[in-house]
């Protein structure tokens, strides 16, 4: 069965700094994969995705992913934090690209530090 | 102009009360969804509907009960509610089953 790894439930940075939020998944075939991202009272929104292709993906926000296969990663980046970027992040993964068989990682909170 | 809209926002109510969750698109999309997030956050897909059709339904009890009037609106029923069930929970639309997914803002249920 697929399933996804969100390392840290809580991820805690000061503005202007490096974020690195950590993905892992299961899996014994190409999977597709995205990041979520929920703020406070509100549903949640696709910030990049990856199916086939470059492996180094850009999103919304200046936030990008890379696959490694090797390593079975899939981990958001930004060289930048900004207050804005406080919310909860998903990561998720399917493996023929339905959403009716995407599967939710638990979730990191990231806060930003002023 | 809010892209899927649910209502209520909030919902209290007793145990064993049934209750309603309205969800609208207005997207165009064909495919619509509820998810339950659970106070982990959580999040796990219940029901999925294309053109009006069923073509998920993950293990939830009878008592919940989805219904797709047309293609932008899916709503949902819970009859004789739980503790369990108090949850958020999210409606989301798609262009195809494998579109981008577009939530709502979540409809938060708790049961007392």
């Amino acid at each position: 069965a697929q399933s996804v790894t969100q390392l840290g439930s809580h991820v805690s940075v000061s503005e202007g700094a490096l974020v690195l939020l950590r993905c892992n998944y299961s899996s014994s075939v190409p999977p597709y994969l995205f990041w979520y991202v929920q703020y406070p009272n509100q549903g949640l929104q696709l910030l990049l995705k990856y199916t086939t292709g470059a492996t180094l993906v850009k999103g919304i926000n200046g936030f990008e992913a890379e696959f490694k296969k090797s390593e079975t990663s899939f981990h958001l980046t930004k060289p930048s934090a900004h207050m804005s970027d406080a919310a909860e992040y998903f990561c998720a993964v399917t493996f023929n690209f339905g959403n009716e068989k995407l599967t939710f990682g638990t979730g990191t909170r990231l806060t930003i530090i002023p | 102009d809010t892209a899927v809209s649910q209502t209520p926002k909030y919902l209290v109510t007793q145990m064993g009360n049934d209750k309603s969750i309205k969800c609208e698109q207005n997207l165009g999309h064909d495919t619509m969804y509820w998810y339950k997030q659970d106070s982990k956050k959580f999040l796990k897909i219940m029901f999925s509907y294309n053109n009006k059709e069923l073509i998920i339904n993950e293990t939830v009890p009878n008592r919940f009960s989805p219904k797709s009037p047309d293609k932008a609106h899916l709503n949902l029923h819970i009859n004789s509610l739980e503790l369990g069930d108090s949850a958020v929970y999210f409606c989301a639309s798609s262009l195809g089953r494998a579109g981008e997914l577009f939530f709502g803002e979540g409809s938060r249920l708790t049961v007392l």
